[in-house]
């Protein structure tokens, strides 16, 4: 089966950095998404990590680690708009199926 | 147009009805999905649509029937629904090279409720 671990929930301050973090358990390992999800809208995707290693795309990064199960969501210059839920999903081989982490609730407070 | 659409944005019905949840993209993708979320929970996968074709159905009730018309069109018809059925029915689409496995585009969602 599939296991996926968030935080469910992190505060932060604008400006700052925050580092959301999820860790995995999958039969096979067939890449792994973030998508970020505005209260009462439908997810928008932020990364797609397949390799071990940091994808940079502007103020947001995403990382993995495939021997160890974890990957991380580095947001930095925090604004206000980016208070919303992180969901990370992971692909496991032989299924076709993504599996979505709960998500973590972000919470960016002037 | 990188726009996923559906309709209606919410919906209200008795569990004796019959109602069609209807989704559309123009972005020549070939995967289509449904996921449903419940309110605080991530989406759960229901359909696959590959080549309009079924592709995964993850042991859905047949009290929900999927359809997709054509490579643009996706449709979810309902019938005699339960209370616990009321969540955010999201679709998806994906280009369908490797299907799941890609980046998702997400509709907006309707929101069901079932009396």
């Amino acid at each position: 089966g599939q296991n996926i671990d968030q935080p469910t929930e992190m505060t932060a301050t604008e400006g700052a950095i925050v580092q959301i973090n999820c860790t995995y358990q999958t039969s096979g390992f067939n890449g792994l998404f973030w998508y970020q999800q505005h209260a009462g809208e439908a997810p928008t995707f932020l990364s797609y990590n397949v390799l071990d290693g940091l994808e940079e795309k502007g103020r947001f990064s995403s990382f993995l680690s495939r021997s160890k199960g974890y990957s991380y969501l580095l947001l930095k210059e925090l604004q206000m708009k980016d208070s919303a839920s992180y969901l990370c999903a992971v692909g496991g081989t032989g299924f076709q199926k993504l599996v979505f982490g709960t998500g973590t609730r972000l919470l960016v407070s002037p | 147009d990188t726009e996923v659409t559906q309709t209606p944005k919410h919906l209200v019905m008795g569990m004796t009805n019959k109602k069609s949840l209807k989704c559309e993209q123009h972005m020549g993708h070939r995967a289509m999905y449904w996921y449903k979320q419940k309110a605080k929970k991530p989406p759960e996968l229901m359909f696959v649509y590959s080549y309009e074709k079924l592709s995964i159905n993850e042991s859905v009730p047949s009290r929900f029937s999927p359809e997709c018309p054509n490579s643009s069109l996706l449709n979810l018809h309902l019938h005699a629904l339960q209370p616990e059925d009321s969540a955010l029915y999201l679709c998806a689409s994906s280009q369908g090279v490797e299907v799941v496995m890609e980046k998702l585009f997400f509709g907006s969602g309707t929101q069901l409720s079932v009396l």
